[in-house]
């Protein structure tokens, strides 16, 4: 069965560095998702994108964050400036359409801010 | 508002026995509902969803849930544990027609004694 995948599992990184998680979603898909779960609290919805263009953000997705699609099968979240509360596990998330379609998640990348 | 409420954070069953893990919502639209599960070092994994068609929806790994309007209730049942159901179960809500955006219940984690 496809998945999404995602990588690097674990990032470790130095307050005020730029980290930029990775996601391969399921081929066909044609929207993405980023979601994070700080430790001990719910998992957050932060952004979709579809069409190569941002469709909907949280206010937790502030200016320090950005998403990509480089080319036609990753999917990139990058943090400019990373702070001590960045630290979550980030969940990247596709699915085939809107509404009724479920979002398939990956294993999610647990960011480590030091 | 609209959310998902989760009952129980944590619930034990004896392998063998039923499983009943509460879930209640508040939503102003008809909403879609779907529950997801999370083991250990792994993503989210979509167990089932409703989507307004059958109020009573059957998922994978012999899990099913009931739709119930009248209670908000979409509470995720299972005849008979197994050991491998151990994990933690996530109920999760979309808002209306026009977002993507899921919101996730606190989780309730599921021990299975033998």
């Amino acid at each position: 069965e496809p998945e999404v995948t995602q990588t690097p599992s674990h990032q470790v990184t130095q307050m005020g560095q730029e980290v930029i998680l990775r996601c391969v979603p399921i081929s066909n898909h044609l929207y993405f998702y980023w979601y994070r779960q700080i430790l001990g609290q719910k998992v957050e919805f932060l952004v979709s994108f579809y069409n190569n263009e941002i469709s909907e953000k949280s206010e937790i997705f502030d200016d320090q964050f950005s998403v990509e699609r480089p080319d036609g099968s990753n999917f990139t979240l990058k943090i400019r400036s990373t702070k001590l509360e960045d630290s979550a596990m980030y969940f990247c998330a596709s699915s085939l359409g809107r509404g009724d379609q479920p979002q398939h998640f990956g294993d999610g990348t647990r960011l480590s801010i030091l | 508002a609209q959310s998902v409420t989760q009952l129980d954070s944590h619930v034990s069953v004896s392998e063998g026995t039923p499983v009943l893990l509460r879930c209640n919502y508040s939503s102003s639209y008809s909403p879609s509902l779907f529950w997801y599960v999370q083991h250990p070092n792994k993503g989210l994994q979509l167990l089932l969803k409703y989507t307004s068609a059958a109020t009573l929806v059957k998922g994978i790994n012999g899990f099913e849930a009931e739709f119930k309007k009248s209670e908000t209730s979409f509470h995720l049942t299972k005849p008979s544990a197994h050991m491998s159901d151990a994990a933690e179960y996530f109920c999760v809500v979309r808002l209306g027609y026009n977002t993507d955006k899921l919101i996730f219940g606190t989780g309730t984690r599921l021990q299975v004694f033998p």
